[in-house]
């Protein structure tokens, strides 16, 4: 089945606990992305991969990483974490990026629920 | 900076009433995505809007994309309750030099259905 896995689906941790949530898709596509979704803002980007080792920020990149050593797994990285990043964070991924002339709507992993304390 | 507004942010409507959600953004994007969230679970693509006058239907919605107007609009035909969800639309925009564009996202429409 073509999907977008993440994990783990809950995640509660301390200040400054490095965590990684990881995030793999089996249908071979080129771009990947992070989302943070919060009450009243709607989803954010957070950064993005074109292919495999070609990453860029999006609109809130601080306090995040990402790598891109595989074509299916785009993990994201919080070093420190503070409580201004508990979020509800959205994997997706679509075949081609979202640019001029492509028609590939994202594919959504189920997301995963980050608690900062 | 691309801003994507949707209007309006909560809607409540019987069933059987017809509504339009609307979606502005603010840059030349050819293209508009439309994604529904059910409480607590992920986005899925509804629709994909290529170019100026496309119009895609699928049950009781129907979307639709004005690029010279910078609008798309989402319209419930008869709302049933299986339809309430959140709805978002999301333009392409933010160009880096590497050919590869971000997808931003509308804050979204949180639709109510009420029998």
């Amino acid at each position: 089945e073509a999907q977008v896995t993440q994990n783990p689906r809950y995640l509660i941790t301390v200040t400054g606990k490095k965590l990684t949530v990881t995030c793999s898709q089996n249908m071979n596509h080129e771009y990947m992305s992070w989302y943070r979704q919060d009450p009243g803002l709607g989803l954010r980007q957070i950064y993005y991969s074109m292919n495999v080792e070609v990453t860029d920020k999006g609109d809130v990149p601080e306090g995040y990483k990402v790598s891109r050593k595989e074509k299916r797994n785009f993990p994201l990285i919080l070093e420190s974490p503070s409580p201004n990043q508990t979020s509800l964070y959205f994997c997706a991924s679509s075949l081609r990026p979202p640019a001029p002339l492509q028609n590939s709507p994202l594919h959504f992993g189920n997301g995963t629920r980050l608690t900062v304390t | 900076e691309l801003k994507v507004e949707q209007n309006p942010l909560f809607l409540s409507m019987q069933e059987g009433k017809n509504y339009t959600i609307y979606c502005n953004y603010s840059t030349t994007s050819d293209r508009l995505y439309w994604y529904r969230q059910d409480p607590g679970k992920s986005l899925e693509s509804l629709f994909v809007l290529l170019s100026n006058g496309a119009v895609k239907q699928e049950g009781r919605l129907m979307a639709s994309l004005d690029t010279k107007a910078r609008l798309s609009t989402l319209h419930i035909t008869a709302a049933v309750h299986d339809l309430s969800a959140t709805y978002f639309c999301a333009a392409p925009t933010g160009y880096s030099g590497a050919g590869s564009y971000q997808l931003t996202f509308g804050k979204g429409t949180k639709l109510s259905v009420i029998p």
